[in-house]
């Protein structure tokens, strides 16, 4: 099965910072891979999808790029509301495997 | 708009057997994939299994395989997921997600607000 891994685990920020989210899939992928954000009690939601794609209705803010097997997910000006955690997810073959997820916090 | 929402979680003991639904509205339910996604305690997101729109084609974790079986009635715009031999770590919020759709498979671009199974004896 794929593996997919995330870094940081953790991380902590300030309103206004940008912040850059590691994510590594143990073979190549291509462009297969998606980003979403998850709260808390709430449903998740998708941010990217195809490595760079934005999501109808997703704040410009959020943007994702990489191929093969290293991407990332950058999250510019980061607002009140971004404060959750975060989990890739590659869609290159069943299983369709999640990262362990990088829970961003207010520092 | 889309809206999916979870029922029949509950506690259940091990070797028991619960069935989840998810009933869909705001789309086309015949038209799409649709997955289920689950979340343990503490733990991060696990995918579980997939149907295709017509239930053609079915996949499941290995962690479910031969104990879950996933199903759609487009009739009823609901999805199940029937889980059977359940264990303790089978214990988990679980989320219905729509597939973005067209093919290729695998983008969840809608979610559930989830359904908590608990297995403990």
């Amino acid at each position: 099965d794929m593996q997919m891994t995330q870094s940081p685990s953790s991380l902590s920020a300030s309103v206004g910072d940008t912040v850059a989210i590691a994510c590594r899939a143990s073979q190549s992928i291509s462009t297969s891979l998606q980003w979403y954000q998850h709260k808390p009690g709430k449903a998740p939601k998708l941010l990217i999808y195809a490595a760079s794609n934005l999501q109808g209705g997703v704040p410009s803010r959020f943007s994702g790029s990489g191929s093969g097997t290293d991407f990332t997910l950058i999250i510019s000006s980061l607002q009140p509301d971004d404060f959750a955690t975060y989990y890739c997810q590659q869609s290159y073959s069943t299983p369709f495997t999640f990262g362990p997820g990088t829970k961003v916090d207010v520092q | 708009q889309v809206q999916l929402v979870e029922s029949g979680g509950g506690v259940v003991q091990p070797g028991g057997s619960l069935r989840l639904s998810c009933a869909a509205s705001g789309f086309t339910f015949s038209s799409f994939g649709m997955h289920w996604v689950r979340q343990a305690p503490g733990k991060g997101l696990e995918w579980v299994a997939f149907i295709r729109y017509d239930e053609s084609f079915k996949y499941y974790a290995d962690s479910v395989k031969g104990r879950f079986t996933i199903s759609r009635d487009n009739s009823k715009n609901t999805l199940y997921l029937q889980m059977n031999s359940l264990r303790d770590d089978d214990t988990a919020v679980y989320y219905c997600a729509k597939d973005r759709a067209p093919p290729p498979i695998g983008v969840l671009d809608y979610w559930g607000q989830g359904t908590l199974v608990t297995v403990s004896s």
